[in-house]
C-alpha cells in the first residue's frame, strides 16, 4: 500500500496568509487528490491533482483560493491563499494507484487553525 | 455565514458484539465502494472495498455488503473491540474520485 506523508502535520496561521501542504507519497502514483474536512464533518473533495497541468477543481473550490502543484507522480502541494477563520480544518491529501478500483490511501492531515 | 457542523449519528454496541454501520449512496452510476475509520487526530484508515459487481466481501473480522437496488452499503464488524471505537465513513467511488458519507461514530462499551 501506498505511504502517504503531509508537512505541515499542524499549523496555526494569521488571517490574510497563505499556507502550503506538501504531500509526497513513496511509490508513484496515478492520482492524487486534496480533500477538506472541517471540524465534525466528512470529507468534501476539493480538486484532482494532475501531473504537469491544472488541477481540476470540485464545485465551489477555485483555483485562486486553491492553487495546487503536482510535478511529478509522487508529489503535490495545496496552497490555501488569503486565509480567513473559515478556512480551519483538516487538509488531506490522497493517492489511488492503478485505475479505477485500486485502493485509495489517505495521508495523516494538515491540521489548520486560522486565527 | 457561518457553517454548522452536522451532528454524526452515533452507534453503541457492547464490547463483543457485532456492529453494523449503514451507509445509502447517492449515484447509481457509482462503481466502487469503501469504508474508512478515522480515529481521533488521524487521517481516514482503509478498511475494505468492493466493487459494484459484488454483493459481498468479507475481511478480517469485517463484512461489507452491498444493495445497488436500493443504493446501500453496510459494514459488519464481528466481535467488536474498544480499539473499534471511531468514526466510520462509506465512500462511492465514480471517474477515480471518492465522494464521502456523513460519517457515524461507533462508540464501544466495556
Amino acid at each position: 500500500s501506498a505511504v502517504i506523508s503531509q508537512k505541515p502535520s499542524r499549523d496555526i496561521c494569521q488571517r490574510g496568509t497563505s499556507l502550503t501542504i506538501q504531500c509526497q507519497v513513496d511509490s508513484q502514483v496515478t492520482m492524487m487528490f486534496w480533500y477538506r474536512q472541517q471540524p465534525g464533518q466528512s470529507l468534501t473533495l476539493i480538486a484532482t491533482a494532475n501531473q504537469g497541468s491544472e488541477a481540476t477543481y470540485e464545485s465551489g473550490f477555485v483555483i485562486d483560493k486553491f492553487p495546487i502543484s503536482r510535478p511529478n507522480l509522487t508529489f503535490s502541494t495545496l496552497t490555501v491563499s488569503n486565509l480567513s477563520p473559515e478556512d480551519s480544518s483538516i487538509y488531506l491529501c490522497s493517492a489511488r494507484e492503478g485505475f479505477s478500483g485500486n485502493t485509495i490511501y489517505f495521508g495523516e492531515g494538515s491540521w489548520l487553525t486560522v486565527v | 455565514g457561518e457553517s454548522v457542523g452536522l451532528h454524526l449519528p452515533t452507534l453503541s454496541v457492547q464490547e463483543g458484539d457485532n456492529s453494523i454501520i449503514n451507509c445509502a449512496y447517492s449515484n447509481s452510476a457509482s462503481d466502487y465502494f469503501i469504508w474508512y475509520k478515522q480515529e481521533s487526530g488521524k487521517g481516514p484508515q482503509f478498511i475494505i472495498d468492493i466493487r459494484s459487481n459484488m454483493d459481498k466481501r468479507q475481511g478480517q473480522r469485517v463484512t461489507v455488503l452491498l444493495n445497488k437496488t436500493v443504493k446501500h452499503l453496510s459494514l459488519q464488524i464481528a466481535a467488536t473491540q474498544p480499539g473499534d471505537s471511531a468514526v466510520y465513513f462509506c465512500a462511492e467511488g465514480n471517474t477515480g474520485k471518492l465522494i464521502f458519507g456523513q460519517g457515524t461514530t461507533l462508540q464501544v462499551k466495556p
